[in-house]
């Protein structure tokens, strides 16, 4: 099973800040299948990108992915107020989905 | 598209319950779907995901043998049908819509449905 890890654990940052998110996986991971999703406190998850760097619908660009192989990275270049969330990184392989545990950007 | 789950509730230990998702906005019956949990403060747990035909269903280790997913294509639902419930089974439960065409990421979610398995 592949296993993703997310850096860091808690991101503080301010807003108009630049937020740089990790997923790293156990083991290559295909580019077509991994995807981000944010999270908000009692919210469900929203997907933001798929296929490691394609933006979602209605998902503005400031959010970007990138990434290839074990390494993937989200990048926020501006942070809004309503960007602070919690941040997964999820992939598919071998008809398992599997997320990381997270990343929290917080209000610094 | 909505998504709107239902069924949840508090269950005791060995206990069964069985999750509803009710869709509507897109063409479910060609529609992967998915479930997805996550436990009080905790990450995001995949569970169970069905093809759109109903014929090609996948489980996560932690559920395999208890839990069953299947779904009505004629009612656009979806259910979880949810067997020796354990303490750690406690969670949000969310149906998601499955886009094989989109690397098979979970586009749309529903608000998520809570089981608390106590006694």
């Amino acid at each position: 099973e592949i296993v993703l890890t997310q850096s860091p654990g808690t991101l503080s940052l301010s807003p108009g800040e630049r937020a740089t998110l990790s997923c790293r996986a156990s083991q290559s991971v295909s580019s077509t299948y991994l995807a981000w999703y944010q999270q908000k406190p009692g919210q469900a998850p929203r997907l933001l990108i798929y296929g490691a760097s394609t933006r979602a619908t209605g998902i503005p660009d400031r959010f970007s992915g990138s990434g290839s192989g074990t390494d993937f990275t989200l990048t926020i270049s501006r942070l809004e107020p309503e960007d602070f969330a919690v941040y997964y990184c999820q992939q598919y392989g071998s008809s398992r989905w599997t997320f990381g545990r997270g990343t929290k950007v917080e209000v610094k | 598209v909505q998504l709107m789950e239902s069924g949840g509730g508090l269950v005791q230990p060995g206990g069964s319950l069985r999750l509803s998702c009710a869709a509507s906005g897109f063409t479910f019956n060609t529609s992967p779907m998915s479930w997805v949990r996550q436990a009080p403060g905790q990450g995001l747990e995949w569970v169970s995901t069905i093809s759109g035909s109903g014929s090609g269903t996948y489980y996560a280790d932690s559920v395999e043998g208890r839990f069953t997913i299947s779904r009505d294509n004629s009612k656009n639902t979806l259910w979880l049908q949810m067997n020796s419930l354990r303490d750690d089974d406690t969670a949000v439960y969310y149906c998601a819509k499955t886009d094989f065409g989109a690397g098979r990421s979970l586009g749309y979610w529903g608000q998520g449905t809570l089981v608390t398995v106590s006694s």
